[in-house]
């Protein structure tokens, strides 16, 4: 258990569905982060919030949206999604995003997405 | 430009020592970290370098050489849960104020027995 919760753990949808991503961490941290795991390839950043304000939008498509209503919680809300975003989506989150060893991220289980 | 290499798979026996090496290109280097990840789960994180030399911890030690953009994790007397994929990752603020973490696409070790 690494303090940070996601929901749900898998999730399947069609192209014209909508759905949420939901994250959760218990940790006391202030910055929170999506990330992208795709097979054979390297976890990739989508967004960082710190104390609830986006600070980084990695070239992510419009159809991937996140909201993080305080510093607690972070939800990916997608919609018109293609099977080429089919993908293991992890949250993080950490104590900052300043200089330090504190910046070690803490991740969640994830949530496997499989769009038909 | 940014770029993290490091061997897609390894195996490696029980009881034995195995070296995971992490080659790295970034222009903004602020700190490199290793992190373990078994199938289906979170990846947790292992070590963290700053500064060139080997950090230690219990049966696994990370070593950093800043100069060569060269990083190695070691892992001691293996053991059957070692088999995870082990994800090389790198700090950096290259082009912004925020500290990003650029990752490897990760080692995937098998311990056999």
């Amino acid at each position: 258990e690494t303090g940070v919760t996601q929901t749900p753990r898998h999730l399947v949808m069609g192209m014209t569905n909508k759905k949420s991503l939901k994250c959760e961490q218990h940790l006391g941290h202030n910055a929170m982060y999506w990330y992208k795991q795709s097979a054979k390839k390297p976890l990739e950043l989508m967004f960082v919030y710190n104390f609830k304000e986006q600070t980084e939008n990695n070239s992510v498509p419009s159809r991937f949206s996140p909201e993080c209503p305080n510093s607690s919680h972070l939800f990916l809300h997608l919609h018109t999604l293609q099977p080429e975003d089919s993908a293991l989506y992890l949250c993080a989150s950490s104590q900052d995003v300043q200089d330090s060893d504190l910046e070690k991220l803490f991740f969640g289980s994830g949530t496997q997405l499989s769009v038909l | 430009g940014q770029n993290i290499d490091q061997p897609t798979e390894m195996t490696a026996t029980e009881g034995a020592i195995v070296q995971i090496n992490c080659t790295y290109q970034t222009s903004g280097f602020n700190g490199l970290f290793w992190y373990q990840q078994h199938a289906g789960e979170a990846p947790t994180f292992l070590s963290y370098n700053v500064l060139d030399g080997l950090e230690e911890k219990g049966r696994f030690s990370s070593f950093l050489s800043r100069s060569k953009g060269y990083s190695y994790l070691l892992l001691k007397e293996l053991q059957m849960k070692d088999s995870a994929s082990y994800l090389c990752a790198v700090r950096d603020h290259e082009g912004g104020a925020t500290n990003k973490l650029i990752f490897g696409t990760g080692t995937l070790l098998a311990v056999q027995p």
